[in-house]
């Protein structure tokens, strides 16, 4: 089985601009997971899709959304990016929970 | 409010020894946990978990312990190989797919 995929793998964006990441997770797996890696915060869960719906949300602005399409796709967006908004952005996906498989990664880089 | 932490932001050991890397858990909801290991720019790799109904988990040179009284775990890695050089994450969750995540170990095998 193909492990989930990210594109793009990096981005580079100047602040006030919007981003959208892409989540392919393996196939059959219906909840999908965003996070985020910064060297001071570490790893922290954006939110959670299952089914097209968000299931679970952390405690980002309004300005990270995310959405799910029918064949468990996930894109997630960054709209008027901040200097902070710089991270490595991982996806992840399981079946309905519990054990969750990452992608490799967005690096995204904000000037 | 640091619910899961890894208090060894290092750890050194000789190839073919024992590795030990710890976390504990502050929230008592928690009733799943993993280890996942990283290395710089990747999406973490699932290693093992466990569920809060059990006290040990193994597969290969891994094993977990869960010491629920204490809301302590460990991942003890035998016989530890240069290529287990990586960072080690330990996370948590509670129904549903919401990882929390401690700031990681950072494991060097010597040869």
């Amino acid at each position: 089985k193909a492990g989930v995929t990210q594109t793009p793998r990096y981005l580079i964006k100047t602040r006030g601009q919007q981003v959208t990441l892409s989540c392919s997770p393996i196939s059959g797996h219906r909840s999908v997971s965003w996070y985020q890696q910064t060297p001071g915060q570490g790893l922290q869960f954006l939110f959670e899709y299952f089914s097209e719906t968000q299931r679970n949300k952390g405690n980002f602005p309004g300005r990270f959304s995310g959405r799910q399409f029918s064949n468990s796709r996930s894109e997630m967006n960054v709209s008027t990016l901040e200097l902070g908004d710089s991270a490595l952005y991982l996806c992840a996906s399981s079946f309905a929970g519990e054990t969750q498989y990452f992608g490799p990664g967005t690096r995204l880089l904000v000037l | 409010d640091q619910q899961v932490k890894q208090n060894s932001p290092s750890l050194s050991v000789q190839e073919g020894r024992i590795s030990i890397l710890n976390c504990d858990y502050t929230n008592s909801m928690f009733d799943y946990f993993l280890w996942y290991k990283k290395y710089p720019a990747e999406g973490p790799t699932f290693l093992i978990s466990i569920s809060s109904i059990k006290d040990k988990n193994e597969d290969g040179r891994f094993t977990v312990f869960l010491n629920k009284s204490a809301k302590h775990l460990s991942l003890h890695i035998v016989p530890s190989q240069p290529g287990d050089s990586a960072v080690y994450f330990c996370a948590a969750e509670t129904s549903g797919s919401r990882l929390t995540f401690g700031e990681g170990t950072q494991l060097t095998v010597n040869p």
